[in-house]
């Protein structure tokens, strides 16, 4: 089967620097994806990682590695906007190429 | 402007009543998924369809059914048989995963449901 697993919730304060984890186990991995989520909102695509590495965009970056069933989150110059529920996503081929996603992230952004 | 669509945004029902979530894309995607989605909680896969005519079941499957006769259109059917419907539903769509696209999944608004 599929586990994914994320820390709860995690506090950080504006202007650092935050890491979110990912640790997931599946049989047939196919693609590593992070979503942010506000309250009562849809997700919105952040990061695609299939290769092992960084793959940075903006304030954004998401690490991969495969080997170890490990991916990160790294927001930088934390703003109070970014206070919102991370999702990491895994695409399992052997189970039809859907995505199978932890349970979410809660990260509050303190002044 | 391509998009997902879903409606009613609210929605109530009293228990016993079988309730329908509209869902439409524009964006000429293939597949199409239904998540639910509790406080506190990851997004559970309902019913996805990767082709038209064809669906199958999620992790979550009872109580819940769809019909995909259309490309754009993807209906989710909460039946009076699901235990716990109220939630918040997520409705997404991908294009084949294929080397020129990672494939991720675009989400609608959502549709909370909630029965009195």
């Amino acid at each position: 089967g599929q586990n994914i697993d994320q820390p709860t919730e995690m506090t950080a304060t504006e202007g650092a620097i935050v890491q979110i984890n990912c640790t997931y186990q599946t049989s047939g991995f196919n693609g590593l994806f992070w979503y942010q989520q506000h309250a009562g909102e849809a997700p919105t695509f952040l990061s695609y990682n299939v290769l092992d590495g960084l793959e940075e965009k903006g304030r954004f970056s998401s690490f991969l590695s495969r080997s170890k069933g490990y991916s990160y989150l790294l927001l930088k110059e934390l703003q109070m906007k970014d206070s919102a529920s991370y999702l990491c996503a895994v695409r399992d081929y052997n189970q039809g190429g859907k995505l199978i996603f932890g349970q979410g992230t809660e990260l509050s952004v303190k002044p | 402007d391509g998009g997902i669509t879903q409606s009613p945004k609210y929605l109530f029902r009293k228990e016993g009543q079988n309730v329908t979530l509209s869902c439409e894309q524009n964006l000429n995607h293939d597949a199409m998924y239904w998540y639910r989605q509790d406080p506190g909680q990851g997004l559970r896969l309902i019913y996805y369809s990767q082709i038209v005519n064809d669906f199958q079941k999620g992790d979550i499957a009872e109580g819940y059914s769809v019909s995909r006769e259309k490309k754009e259109s993807f209906p989710l059917t909460v039946t009076s048989a699901q235990k716990n419907p109220t939630a918040f539903y997520l409705c997404a769509s991908t294009l084949r995963v294929a080397l020129s696209n990672t494939g991720e999944l675009f989400f609608g608004e959502g549709s909370r449901l909630t029965v009195l």
